[in-house]
C-alpha cells in the first residue's frame, strides 16, 4: 500500500530535551515535506527536500533541523524543542514535477514540549 | 503576496445544505489551486483541484468555481452529508516557485448536522 510513514503518532516531552520524528514513503518520491498545523494557521511548511541530499528552508523553519540521506527517509530534528513548537506535525510527498500536484500526507504527530 | 486566506474558519450546516468556503489570493503567479479534506486524526488528502484556464471544475458533488479577475475560489459541496464533516485547506501553487511549492489557507472546520 502506497504510504507515508510518521512515528510516533504522540510525543510528550520537555523543553531541551532532543528529538526525532521520523518520516519514510514507499512511493519512490523525489519530493518531500514537514508542516506544522496550528489552529487558525493552517498548514505551514517547515523544511522540504526536492531530492537526496537537497534541502532547503519553509516558511517556519526556526529550531527545525531535516535531513534527506536517503530517497524513503526525511526526519525531522528539534535540537532544543521548546513550547511553542507544540503542534501537530504531516510530513509528505509526491511524485517527480514542477507541481506538488498530488502531496500525499501521514498521519500526523502531536507533539507537546511542556 | 504569497498569502492564501480562507474563510470562514467555522461552518455548520444541516444535511442536505451546500456549504461555500472562499480563498482569496494575491500572486497572479499561482496556476494551480487544490482543496484538501483532512479528517481528524488523518493527514490532509487531495479533494479535487483546478487551473486558472477554467472557471468550474466539479466531482461528484464537490465544485470548484474560480473568478481569476477577482483572485478568488471556492468550494461547493452539493446536498451536504456528515460524513463530509472534516476540516477543508484550500491551497495555491506556482510552477517557478520552489518547484510548485503550495501555499495552504488556514482551513475551516466543516460540521454537517443530521
Amino acid at each position: 500500500e502506497a504510504q507515508v510513514t510518521q512515528n510516533p503518532r504522540y510525543l510528550i516531552t520537555v523543553t531541551g530535551k532532543k528529538l526525532t520524528v521520523t518520516c519514510s514513503q514507499n512511493m519512490n518520491h523525489e519530493y518531500m515535506s514537514w508542516y506544522r498545523q496550528d489552529p487558525g494557521l493552517g498548514l505551514r511548511q517547515i523544511y522540504y527536500s526536492m531530492n537526496v541530499e537537497v534541502t532547503d528552508k519553509g516558511d517556519v523553519p526556526e529550531g527545525y533541523k531535516v535531513s534527506r540521506k536517503e530517497k524513503r527517509n526525511f526526519p525531522l530534528i528539534l535540537e532544543s524543542p521548546s513550547p511553542n513548537q507544540t503542534s501537530l506535525y504531516f510530513c509528505a510527498s509526491s511524485s517527480p514535477g514542477t507541481h506538488n500536484e498530488k502531496l500525499f500526507f501521514g498521519s500526523g504527530t502531536q507533539l507537546s514540549v511542556l | 503576496q504569497q498569502q492564501v486566506k480562507q474563510s470562514p474558519q467555522s461552518l455548520i450546516v444541516q444535511k442536505g445544505g451546500i456549504p461555500i468556503i472562499n480563498c482569496a489570493y494575491e500572486n497572479t503567479a499561482f496556476d494551480y489551486f487544490p482543496w484538501y479534506q483532512q479528517f481528524p486524526g488523518k493527514g490532509p488528502a487531495l479533494l479535487i483541484a483546478i487551473r486558472p484556464d477554467v472557471s468550474e471544475k466539479k466531482e461528484g458533488r464537490f465544485t470548484i468555481s474560480f473568478n481569476k479577475s477577482a483572485k478568488q475560489f471556492s468550494l461547493h459541496i452539493m446536498d451536504s452529508q456528515p460524513g463530509d464533516s472534516a476540516t477543508y485547506f484550500c491551497a495555491a501553487s506556482s510552477k517557478g516557485n520552489q518547484g510548485g511549492k503550495l501555499i495552504f489557507g488556514q482551513g475551516t472546520e466543516l460540521s454537517v448536522k443530521p
